[in-house]
């Protein structure tokens, strides 16, 4: 199971970069995948995500507006559009895919349980 | 509010027991995940649902929610646990933040 992120560069303030996220080794349509970055010297930060479908997205407020989500399940991969770019978007951005453990309540709880490596992001003039 | 907030750092001396706490109204509602984060690694989570280990993770990390408050529990602490961890969890409207991290030392 492994998740590959690729698509990071340096780009110009006001500048657009898709990322991609490949999955392989797991039934790519079954999860809901998500975006989460970290800036230089910050936290995690968690950006959008995306239901197996693709119907439900959801977005961060502070990239609402500027970045999309979507997926190609036919091609086990998830994309993050990236427009009107900020110098705050620099980061290293990971991808990761939403799983599930089942507790003993026989509840399922769903994390994030296998990460990419991450693609950096470096907005700047 | 969606927010988490996490003490900024703690440190504990090796063998010893170190507790991290999450603050969030979210919390009142949904579950926690934790995920511990070293430099120039993707995280890993290690605990998930408030208080279950995903596969793989030693049993000295531990987790427990109370009210708006999630903690994690390191009992014996390796070197191997010196990172930053962070609280996960989401909101009503769908949103998963993450708590703004705490750093662990282990001396």
């Amino acid at each position: 199971v492994q998740l590959v992120e690729s698509g990071g560069s340096l780009v110009q303030p006001g500048g657009s970069l898709r990322l991609s996220c490949a999955g392989s080794g797991f039934n790519f349509e079954n999860n809901a995948m998500r975006w989460v970055r970290q800036a230089p010297g910050k936290g995690l930060e968690w950006v959008a995500a995306i239901s197996g479908p693709g119907g439900t997205i959801n977005y961060a407020d502070s990239v609402q507006g500027r970045l999309t989500i979507s997926r190609d399940n036919s091609k086990s991969t998830m994309y993050l559009q990236m427009n009107g770019l900020r110098v705050e978007d620099t980061a290293v951005y990971y991808c990761a895919r939403e799983g599930y453990v089942v507790g003993p309540d026989r509840y399922y709880y769903y994390y994030l349980d296998v990460w990419g490596k991450g693609t950096t992001v470096t907005v700047a003039s | 509010s969606s927010e988490l907030t996490q003490d900024p750092a703690v440190s504990v001396a090796l063998g010893q027991t170190v507790r991290i706490t999450c603050q969030g109204d979210s919390l009142r509602t949904y579950p926690a995940n934790w995920f511990q984060h070293k430099p120039g690694q993707a995280p890993v989570a290690v605990i998930c649902g408030n208080d279950n280990r995903p596969p793989g993770i030693p049993d000295r990390f531990s987790g427990s929610t109370s009210g708006s408050t999630a903690s994690l529990t390191i009992t014996g602490a390796q070197a191997d646990d010196e990172a930053d961890y962070y609280c996960n969890s989401r909101d009503s409207r769908g949103n998963h933040p993450f708590g703004t991290g705490t750093r662990v030392t282990v001396l």
